[in-house]
């Protein structure tokens, strides 16, 4: 079990360009989360998949902003038209369904949008 | 809707100091409660966890007890070490989805 693996770490990107993340969760575990944090300040929840269903969507997950689940396995998080406001750590996390709560989370993948 | 408090940071404490973090919450329903840690450089990882009133959760040392009555689930560890010093997220779920709510968090510097 090699834990969550997101990818890629780091991505600098210009103003207006469109950027996707991928987030490969601990295998068998069938809820997959998405969350962004920002300098100072805690996560925040943007969507959750059951399997490849999308049960929740926070409204801070604007138009431009689109994941996905295809197969109930990995999952992509794209953010089309990026804009400064953009800029933050994006984190996965998995957890069995029915499970204790705790969240298993991946190490990250900073966006920066110049 | 759901929400965490807890105390602003840094934290800056002696080694073998006494640590309180502050942590309060609102939410509908019965939330359970956790706390995060986040080492440099390193993922959010769960340090301990309630989940109904009067709970205790402990691990390394440390200890939350999930005070309904004052919507409280403050931090203590009686002897802090360097390594410990790192970002401490309280955090609540409700619901049965495991979405979590977290505060802030609070940097803890430990020095010698």
């Amino acid at each position: 079990d090699t834990g969550v693996s997101q990818n890629p770490r780091h991505k600098i990107t210009k103003r207006g360009q469109n950027v996707t993340f991928r987030c490969d969760p601990i295998s068998e575990h069938n809820r997959l989360y998405w969350y962004r944090q920002t300098l100072g300040q805690g996560p925040e929840f943007l969507t959750y998949f059951q399997n490849e269903a999308q049960l929740e969507k926070s409204r801070l997950l604007s138009d431009r902003f689109s994941a996905e689940r295809p197969k109930g396995s990995f999952s992509t998080l794209e953010i089309q038209r990026t804009e400064q406001g953009d800029s933050a750590m994006y984190l996965c996390a998995s957890t069995p369904a029915g499970g204790t709560g705790e969240l298993f989370f991946g190490e990250g993948s900073r966006l920066t949008v110049l | 809707g759901d929400s965490v408090t807890q105390m602003e940071g840094p934290v800056t404490l002696s080694e073998e100091a006494f640590l309180t973090i502050n942590c309060t919450y609102t939410a509908t329903g019965y939330p359970s409660l956790f706390w995060y840690v986040q080492y440099p450089g390193e993922g959010l990882q769960l340090l301990l966890k309630a989940t109904k009133a009067d709970d205790k959760g402990s691990n390394k040392g440390f200890e939350a007890t999930y005070r309904k009555e004052t919507t409280s689930f403050h931090l203590e560890k009686g002897s802090v070490q360097v390594s410990d010093s790192a970002v401490y997220f309280c955090a609540l779920s409700t619901g049965g989805g495991n979405k979590l709510t977290f505060g802030t968090g609070t940097q803890l510097k430990v020095e010698l």
